[in-house]
């Protein structure tokens, strides 16, 4: 199957601090989606990219689709404490069964106060 | 709108049990996914439907695992007999796919935390 590299797995933050976090796969994705999870619960959609190049932001959150098709990247401005959990990269290969996803591994994001 | 509904939440059996999962997509969502989550890893995708027929189900152990989605709407999820190594996080989740090839309201449930002792 698809292989999605996330990194870095870890990162553990000031409050106040910037994020970056990123994803790359083997091959061509026409879909990008970033996802939060919490403890206990199921993955929370971010943010979802349609086209190469597209920049896309949802409050402090921004994304985007690389022009290569093959990575994205997932920036949080001025962390606080609710930004803690899990992020997961996701995407949709081109000529893949029709909207089966393929996850990366996650980034455990820990912002002190 | 509401949301993908699962149950149980968690459940404990023991090695041989055997073990149903249930999912409720958000209404109008014709594509309806199981994906299997283990600890410290993103989920995996196990079964895909689109209606109540199967798109993908490349991925699960046919010999243990079987889903259904009878109506188009609800679908369960069982293992038969279970082993150790299936405990995980069980998660569905459902989709409007407005055309070929995108993912359009891509949406998890909270997922049923299966423990084999």
């Amino acid at each position: 199957g698809q292989q999605l590299n996330q990194s870095p797995q870890s990162m553990f933050i000031q409050e106040g601090e910037d994020v970056s976090m990123n994803c790359t796969s083997s091959s061509i994705f026409n879909t990008w989606l970033w996802y939060k999870q919490d403890p206990g619960e199921g993955p929370v959609l971010l943010i979802a990219l349609y086209k190469a190049g597209e920049l896309t932001s949802n409050g402090r959150l921004t994304a985007q689709f690389g022009i290569t098709r093959k990575d994205s990247f997932l920036n949080i401005s001025a962390s606080i404490p609710s930004d803690v959990g899990i992020y997961f990269c996701a995407g949709q290969a081109r000529g893949s069964t029709l909207g089966r996803l393929y996850f990366g591994r996650g980034t455990q994001l820990t912002v002190w106060p | 709108e509401a949301g993908v509904a699962q149950s149980p939440r968690y459940k404990i059996i023991e090695k041989r049990q055997s073990v149903a999962f249930w999912c409720n997509p958000i209404s109008g969502h014709a594509t309806l996914y199981w994906y299997q989550q283990i600890l410290g890893q993103g989920p995996k995708l196990l079964i895909q439907f689109q209606n109540n027929g199967v798109v993908d189900d490349s991925q699960l152990p046919k010999d243990r695992f079987s889903a259904e989605r009878l109506k188009g709407v609800d679908s369960t999820l069982k293992i038969q007999p279970a082993k150790l190594e299936d405990s995980a996080v069980y998660l569905c989740a459902s989709s409007l796919v407005r055309r070929q090839g995108a993912n359009y309201g891509y949406t998890f449930g909270s997922g049923t935390r299966l423990t084999v002792v």
